[in-house]
């Protein structure tokens, strides 16, 4: 069935690191593919999205492509900073109405 | 500019007790409406879809109904808590012509003891 699989957190890294946090799919046909991220006490807000193969997503400098031959979508950022640190979640939407299918979710914590 | 309330905040209720969550979406007509638990250290799992009032789906069987009395507002309700509720819900909204983004309200934390 249709299923998101992220990288296991906690990933820890200090200020100005490299960052990627891996994202696979299995869904039916070439769905939406999106990441949300998750700021402590707060809700989720949409970083950036792909709506088709090779899109390349953007916002805030994290990046994410679409790529329909290995059926991923890894959230990349050159250079992390401490407001950085949340839980970042991939997901699709599948079906007639936008239903949405997460992954578990990955908590990024930038030190100084 | 659209706006989604959702309340209250957090919860903390007795097992067995009756749930009320609310979620309001202001600046838009006739959205999707959609109900996510999050559990503990875990991701998110849709409990319910509306694209109309009265009219809702349920993804997974559960303690647990949501109604839409009204256009922008959607519910979520159970007559008897148990423990394996608690979690954090979160109530989302999308426009049906752009169906390539979800809005997320803040949330409730609810803890059942």
């Amino acid at each position: 069935g249709d299923s998101v699989t992220q990288m296991e957190g906690p990933v820890t890294l200090s200020e100005e690191a490299f960052l990627t946090i891996n994202c696979t799919y299995t869904a039916t046909g070439y769905p939406s593919l999106f990441w949300y991220v998750q700021y402590p006490g707060e809700g989720l807000q949409l970083l950036l999205k792909a709506t088709k193969a090779d899109d390349k997503g953007s916002n805030k400098g994290f990046e994410a492509t679409y790529r329909k031959e290995t059926t991923s979508f890894h959230l990349e950022k050159g250079s992390v900073q401490v407001s950085d640190s949340a839980v970042y979640f991939c997901a699709f939407a599948t079906g007639g109405y936008n239903k949405l299918i997460f992954g578990a979710g990955t908590r990024l914590a930038v030190h100084p | 500019s659209q706006t989604i309330h959702q309340w209250p905040a957090t919860l903390v209720q007795p097992v067995g007790s009756p749930l009320s969550l609310e979620c309001t979406v202001e600046g838009t007509s006739n959205p999707n409406l959609y109900w996510y638990r999050q559990a503990a250290g875990r991701g998110l799992q849709l409990l319910f879809y509306s694209i109309g009032i009265d009219q809702i789906s349920s993804e997974v069987p559960q303690n647990l109904s949501a109604s839409r009395p009204q256009d922008r507002q959607f519910i979520l309700s159970s007559k008897k808590l148990l423990l394996s509720d608690s979690g954090f819900y979160l109530c989302a909204w999308t426009d049906p012509p752009n169906y390539n983004e979800q809005f997320f309200g803040p949330g409730t934390r609810l803890t059942v003891l």
